[in-house]
């Protein structure tokens, strides 16, 4: 089944841009992930799907700021323009039959 | 505008059951499947359990399985997950999330999420 590793901290300052990094296990590194935001007190909220040639599909709503990428078994988001609301859990998912729903151990985003 | 607002958790001491409500809105509800993710305090993202839009098909994690169950009413555009034999370990807020259409050839993903619902399991 596909695991997914995750930092469990970042920050960065205020205006500066910055990548968060969700690995995919060996043998499972053509997967897409998912990015998930949760902002402190609130439920997850979909960002959006990062596939392995780099193509992303975000979910509604979702700011031009936020984008995805990938390289090898690594997908990333970039968060540029960094706001104080973006101070966030971020957590990747994947999903493979049988295997159902899976997440990394999610990134804690500080913004300073 | 979809919604999906949990209910139903509460304080039950170990050994006791608790039956969680997500009430959906804003989508035709009987064409997606569903999913139940829980949160402990402090801790990630856990996936709880699964249902087919029909309902026909389940699956909970293996760790739950024997104790928790899902189910849903299509026609009350709301879904359930009865929680049985609670131990102190399943304290936690309890996400109802709905998954995206599937397409083939990748992979579904968790594209809308309840606020979720507290449950706390102490005597």
């Amino acid at each position: 089944q596909p695991g997914l590793t995750q930092s469990p901290s970042a920050s960065a300052s205020l205006g500066a841009s910055v990548k968060l990094t969700c690995t995919l296990s060996s043998g499972h590194t053509s997967h897409a992930i998912a990015w998930h935001q949760q902002q402190p007190e609130k439920g997850p909220r979909y960002l959006m799907k990062v596939n392995s040639d780099g193509s992303h599909n975000k979910g509604d709503d979702i700011p031009d700021r936020f984008s995805g990428s990938s390289s090898g078994a690594e997908r990333y988001l970039i968060i540029s323009s960094l706001q104080s609301e973006d101070e966030a859990d971020y957590y990747c998912q994947t999903w493979g039959s049988g295997v159902h729903v899976v997440f990394g151990g999610g990134t804690k985003l500080t913004v300073l | 505008e979809v919604q999906l607002v949990e209910s139903g958790g509460g304080l039950v001491q170990p050994g006791g059951s608790l039956r969680l409500s997500c009430a959906a809105s804003g989508f035709i509800f009987s064409s997606y499947e569903m999913n139940w993710v829980r949160q402990a305090p402090g801790k990630g993202l856990e996936w709880v359990a699964y249902i087919s839009n029909s309902g026909r098909t389940i699956y909970i994690a293996d760790s739950l399985r024997g104790r928790f169950s899902i189910s849903r009413d299509n026609t009350k555009n709301s879904l359930f997950l009865q929680l049985n034999s609670l131990r102190v370990e399943d304290t936690a807020i309890y996400y109802c999330a709905r998954f995206d259409p599937p397409v083939p050839g990748t992979i579904r993903v968790l594209d809308y999420w309840g606020q979720g619902t507290l449950v706390t399991v102490s005597s």
